[in-house]
């Protein structure tokens, strides 16, 4: 029974190049969750989606961020035009169920140069 | 806005001490309080998850209470091994972190001495 699986592991990109990120959840979990871990700081609620729908963007920053969870396929991160306070490791989670124990993923980290 | 602080930041500690670690948490209309470890440039390991109904969950040599009203939760490791160095993480689900995201504390760093 695989965990949640995130790829990459590490991305570098150059300011304004954009970067992706995905996410395949544990076997049969829907919901699945972004959380980012910037240096020296815990980690933030990004965005909360179930499949084909997104219901909590509440910590999402407003430009520049989206995320999706199609019906086939992982969820994706999407950054455009990324800046240098853009790096930061990039965590995902699954659940099987809202509220319940959420399983994490190994991260992305993002290295911006 | 939620705010979760975890005491102490930093533990260094002798092989086979027990220890408790604190986490507190400033709105208690919380549904649940999660406890992870984070090892160097890994993921998050859950450990224990606690309901808000619930008082206490034991898992091991791990042993969670929590008190909401008071906003309070603590994380009791008995007979520490050198391979429970990690950071350790409380989070809580409620309000603050979105509807169902979680609110983390900082952690605290814990060096087991062999």
């Amino acid at each position: 029974n695989a965990g949640v699986m995130q790829n990459p592991r590490h991305l570098v990109r150059r300011r304004g190049q954009e970067a992706r990120l995905r996410c395949s959840p544990m076997k049969g979990h829907s919901h699945v969750y972004w959380y980012r871990q910037l240096p020296e700081e815990g980690l933030k609620f990004m965005v909360y989606l179930q499949k084909e729908n997104i219901i909590d963007e509440s910590g999402m920053p407003k430009e520049r961020f989206s995320a999706e969870f199609p019906k086939e396929g992982p969820s994706i991160l999407r950054i455009q035009q990324v800046v240098r306070g853009d790096s930061a490791a990039y965590f995902c989670a699954s659940s099987s169920t809202p509220r319940e124990t959420q399983y994490f993923g190994p991260g992305t980290r993002l290295l911006v140069l | 806005k939620q705010e979760v602080t975890q005491i102490p930041a930093a533990l260094s500690v002798p092989e086979g001490e027990n220890l408790v670690l604190n986490c507190s948490f400033t709105d208690s209309a919380i549904y649940n309080l999660q406890w992870f470890r984070q090892d160097p440039g890994k993921g998050l390991t859950s450990l224990l998850l606690i309901q808000s109904s619930q008082r206490e969950q034991t898992s091991g040599r791990l042993n969670a209470s929590l008190d909401k009203s008071s906003g309070r939760s603590t994380l009791y490791i008995a007979a520490s091994q050198p391979g429970d160095s990690a950071t350790y993480l409380c989070a809580v689900g409620g309000t603050g972190g979105g509807a169902d995201g979680l609110t983390f504390g900082k952690g605290t760093h814990l060096i087991i001495q062999p």
